[in-house]
């Protein structure tokens, strides 16, 4: 079964304090990781897509990379906007395997 | 502006109603699904469509229905056999079903009474 765990639930940081959050999978064959952006009450917003390990994709203040075992999602210097959940999604290698399977998220909140 | 419309916004049922969901994309995607999202968990898969009258059961597809007569269509069907049904669907699409982005739609927040 596969699985994906972020960390932390919650993380609170101060503007301009960089930090990580993580989010560690375990599925049979890694097709692609996904990370993703969700405001309270709204759908989430698409950000990277990291298909093997080693890769690195980067936009504005947020980096994301990937190893065989975990993603983390580094985020450079955030401003108050920047406050929202983001969310990891793994999608299998197995043959007829659609679906993502998502962790729950960590809610960044970015005070001023 | 393409992209992926959800209606209503915010939906009230009463115990015993079905309800229907809306589901539109102007993105040409071939691919749509539907999530359900719960406080505090992971968004869970309800059904996917790859193509036109063809759709698959997801982890939760108990007392849910979909069609997909339309590539650009996919309704969302709660029915009073869910025993739950109080939850944040998400409707989303991609252009190819095995790899690629899934993008989201707004959502609809259905609440029973």
């Amino acid at each position: 079964e596969d699985q994906v765990t972020q960390s932390p639930e919650a993380l609170r940081l101060q503007e301009g304090e960089s930090s990580s959050l993580n989010c560690s999978y375990t599925v049979s064959g890694l097709r692609g990781l996904f990370w993703y952006r969700q405001d309270p009450g709204k759908g989430p917003e698409f950000l990277f897509t990291l298909y093997s390990a080693g890769e690195e994709k980067e936009k504005e203040r947020l980096k994301a990379t990937l190893t065989k075992k975990e993603s983390f999602l580094h985020i450079t210097a955030p401003k108050p906007e920047d406050s929202a959940t983001y969310l990891c999604a793994v999608q299998a290698g197995r043959a007829g395997s659609y679906q993502l399977t998502f962790g729950k998220g960590t809610k960044l909140s970015v005070i001023p | 502006d393409g992209g992926i419309t959800q209606s209503p916004k915010y939906l009230f049922r009463k115990e015993g109603q079905n309800v229907t969901l809306s589901c539109e994309q102007n993105l040409n995607h071939d691919a749509m699904y539907w999530y359900r999202q719960d406080p505090g968990q992971g968004l869970r898969l309800i059904y996917y469509s790859q193509i036109v009258n063809d759709f698959q059961k997801g982890d939760i597809a108990e007392g849910y229905s979909v069609s997909r007569e339309k590539k650009e269509s996919f309704p969302l069907t709660v029915t009073s056999a869910q025993k739950n049904p109080t939850a944040f669907y998400l409707c989303a699409s991609s252009n190819r079903l095995a790899l690629n982005e899934q993008f989201f739609g707004p959502g609809t927040r259905l609440t029973v009474l």
